[in-house]
């Protein structure tokens, strides 16, 4: 069973970079889609990016300037940098995997990160 | 750009759910939906318009293609109720999500 585990900093201070890390057991990284998605309290979700296992991303164009994914498939790892943080961002920050680029078929649980002022 | 309506359904347990979605332009069948409940992630239901995740039960069905899509869950049990997202993965650049439907008791 694949297992997606988001962790990092709950609190990051308005301006500065949030870092979080996606930790992926129970199956390769390799050959698979990543994405992250994010939602803020009682709100929709907003999907922010996705990343293959070879390295290529591709960004929702309303984060493009501020978002960076990276991956480490030796440690099982997805990794996600936002820049430039706002009260705007603060947000439930849910890592997935797609099926074949398509819908998400795994999720983590989810990390709440909150941007403070 | 998805559209879902109601934003919010009122049934009672034994009662059928039927929410929409509606795309502003086609998607063809590549169309997904997701349940969501309170503190927890979205849940992988139906894909490709109509075919049930693994152990999704056959009472929730997904219909629809090009622009208008259903979702019907029928004799209502108490885990039903939810929030139910929608998601198109045709139209690049992003993959776009409705805005949800909740479901609760009446």
């Amino acid at each position: 069973q694949v297992h997606l585990q988001e962790s990092g900093p709950g609190l990051v201070k308005a301006s500065e970079t949030m870092s979080l890390t996606c930790s992926v057991s129970g199956d390769s990284i390799r050959s698979y889609y990543w994405s992250w998605i994010r939602q803020p309290a009682g709100k929709g979700l907003e999907w922010l990016g996705r990343i293959y296992s070879s390295g290529t991303t591709d960004y929702n164009p309303s984060l493009k300037s501020r978002i960076n994914m990276s991956v480490d498939t030796s440690k099982g790892h997805i990794y996600l940098k936002l820049t430039s943080v706002s009260a705007a961002d603060t947000a439930t920050y849910y890592c997935a995997r797609y099926y074949s680029g398509t819908y998400f078929e795994y999720w983590g649980q989810g990390i709440l990160v909150t941007v403070s002022s | 750009l998805l559209t879902q309506s109601p934003a919010t359904l009122s049934a009672s347990p034994g009662e059928t759910a039927t929410l929409s979605c509606r795309a502003s332009q086609s998607v063809s069948d590549d169309l997904a939906w997701y349940q969501q409940k309170p503190g927890q992630a979205p849940r992988l239901l139906i894909y490709a318009a109509s075919i049930r995740a693994t152990g999704i039960p056959a009472r929730i069905s997904g219909r629809g293609s090009g622009t208008e899509f259903t979702l019907t869950i029928s004799g209502l049990q108490s885990e039903d109720f939810a929030v139910y997202y929608c998601q198109q993965y045709n139209v690049w650049p992003t993959w776009t999500f409705g805005q949800g439907t909740k479901v609760d008791f009446k």
